[in-house]
């Protein structure tokens, strides 16, 4: 399997303007996860699905952050309107159960708000 | 709420050195442990896992253990080297998916 895949890698945008960040799980994990890393905070999980549906969103920061995940293979991540502080990389991670299964993190996606 | 903590936050040794990364957790209510690498900007390597009903885990020159009662984890690794040099991330995970601690950045010097 090829792991997680996020794209893109690298976005860079100006305030205001809408960002969507994509995530391929691991075929066959039924839980998809979104984390936020920064300096400051460390890493921080924003949401998480069980087959496709959102389980818990209480770390999402604010209304201006969704996420959806239409079918199995595949999750969104939009901030809208994005502001300077959502500078940050997001990673995306699958895992084949709860519990005591391990979690796969994609390689990141870095973004820049101006 | 769970809370993760890692001491040393840096750390700097020299080549062949054996080291201690150390991580404790403040909800011993755990499903597992685990470890993870991450290098300058690239993503998380999982390195170990260790189960709530398990006291240590091995790779190569890896060896994690856990004392779920006390709410501590160590990562021990044997004759550093600098292909070492990252930082080191430790996450439970309980009934919430992984809480992460802010990680050790380790620097193997040659």
């Amino acid at each position: 399997d090829a792991g997680v895949i996020q794209s893109p890698r690298h976005e860079v945008t100006e305030m205001g303007q809408e960002v969507t960040l994509r995530c391929k799980p691991i075929s066959g994990h039924d839980y998809l996860f979104w984390y936020r890393q920064t300096m400051m905070r460390g890493l921080e999980l924003l949401i998480y699905f069980n087959n496709n549906v959102p389980i818990d969103d209480s770390g999402m920061p604010e209304d201006r952050f969704s996420a959806k995940m239409p079918n199995a293979s595949f999750s969104t991540l939009k901030i809208q309107p994005s502001e300077p502080r959502d500078s940050a990389v997001y990673f995306c991670a699958s895992s084949l159960a709860a519990g005591g299964y391990e979690q796969y993190f994609g390689p990141g996606t870095r973004l820049t708000v101006t | 709420k769970q809370e993760v903590t890692q001491i040393p936050a840096a750390l700097s040794v020299p080549e062949g050195e054996n080291l201690v990364l150390n991580c404790s957790f403040t909800d011993s209510a755990i499903y597992n442990l685990q470890w993870f690498r991450q290098d300058p900007g690239k993503g998380l390597t999982s390195l170990l896992l260790i189960q709530s009903s398990q006291r240590e885990q091995t790779s190569g020159r890896l060896n994690a253990s856990l004392d779920k009662s006390s709410g501590r984890s160590t990562l021990y690794i044997a004759a550093s080297q600098p292909g070492d040099s990252a930082t080191y991330l430790c996450a439970v995970r309980g009934n919430t998916p992984l809480v992460f601690g802010k990680g050790t950045r380790l620097s193997v010097i040659a």
